[in-house]
């Protein structure tokens, strides 16, 4: 089967300070996408970022950025100055070319200490 | 844009009953919609695949029969429990796809508790 595995179930990060989150993938396709997702207590999901296999630069969205690995099928998630609303479950998903779903990592739990 | 809407948030339903969950793009078109399961402190489980006008596709280990999804149109897709059981409580969630573009993202409902007593 074609995973998405996140090894850290749970992380926590001082307030103000950097965390990353790691993700990897198995997949045969060539072209993809990579998405983190992240789901508060509202349990609503939340696109956080999300990166086109064939782009080698590295995808940045404000406090967040990824560490994407093709070879090495990793996509890691770093978090920059880290706040109290970044505390959530994380989801790492992959999803191949064509109409299929995503498929989801069992996810990782941030705390994000005062 | 791109929001997707669930309707109930929160159902209770007795044991032998039948529960209908909506799933509805508001400003867009899915060609696509995704339904997932998810038990708490867990990941999202996908149930179903449903392209408008066609038969959903069912993941492995989930009843057709059981979780029917119906996607009569671009905006709605519906996930009727029938019978539900207590095994049956979850969390639901919904995601549509539209179909243009070279986008895979999927944009997400905001779920809905089913709790069945």
């Amino acid at each position: 089967a074609q995973t998405v595995t996140q090894s850290q179930p749970e992380m926590s990060v001082q307030e103000a300070e950097t965390v990353t989150l790691s993700c990897t993938y198995d997949t045969s396709e060539s072209d993809y996408y990579l998405f983190w997702y992240k789901q508060p207590p509202s349990r609503q999901m939340i696109l956080v970022i999300r990166q086109e296999a064939y782009k080698q630069q590295n995808a940045t969205e404000n406090r967040f950025s990824v560490n994407f690995q093709k070879a090495a099928k990793s996509f890691s998630l770093k978090i920059s100055d880290s706040q109290l609303g970044d505390a959530a479950m994380y989801f790492c998903s992959r999803a191949d070319s064509g109409n299929t779903p995503l498929v989801f990592g069992k996810g990782t739990r941030l705390s994000v200490i005062a | 844009g791109a929001v997707v809407s669930q309707h109930p948030s929160w159902v209770i339903c007795k044991s032998g009953t039948s529960v209908k969950i909506e799933c509805r793009s508001l400003d867009f078109q899915a060609t696509t919609m995704f339904w997932y399961r998810q038990f708490p402190k867990q990941s999202l489980m996908l149930m179903a695949t449903s392209n408008e006008g066609s038969k959903a596709t069912y993941e492995q280990g989930v009843e057709k029969d059981k979780f029917l999804i119906n996607h009569a149109s671009l905006t709605l897709s519906t996930l009727t429990v029938t019978s539900a059981h207590p095994e049956d409580s979850s969390f639901y969630i919904c995601s549509a796809r539209t179909g243009g573009g070279s986008s895979y993202e999927q944009y997400f409902g905001p779920g809905t508790r089913l709790t069945v007593t």
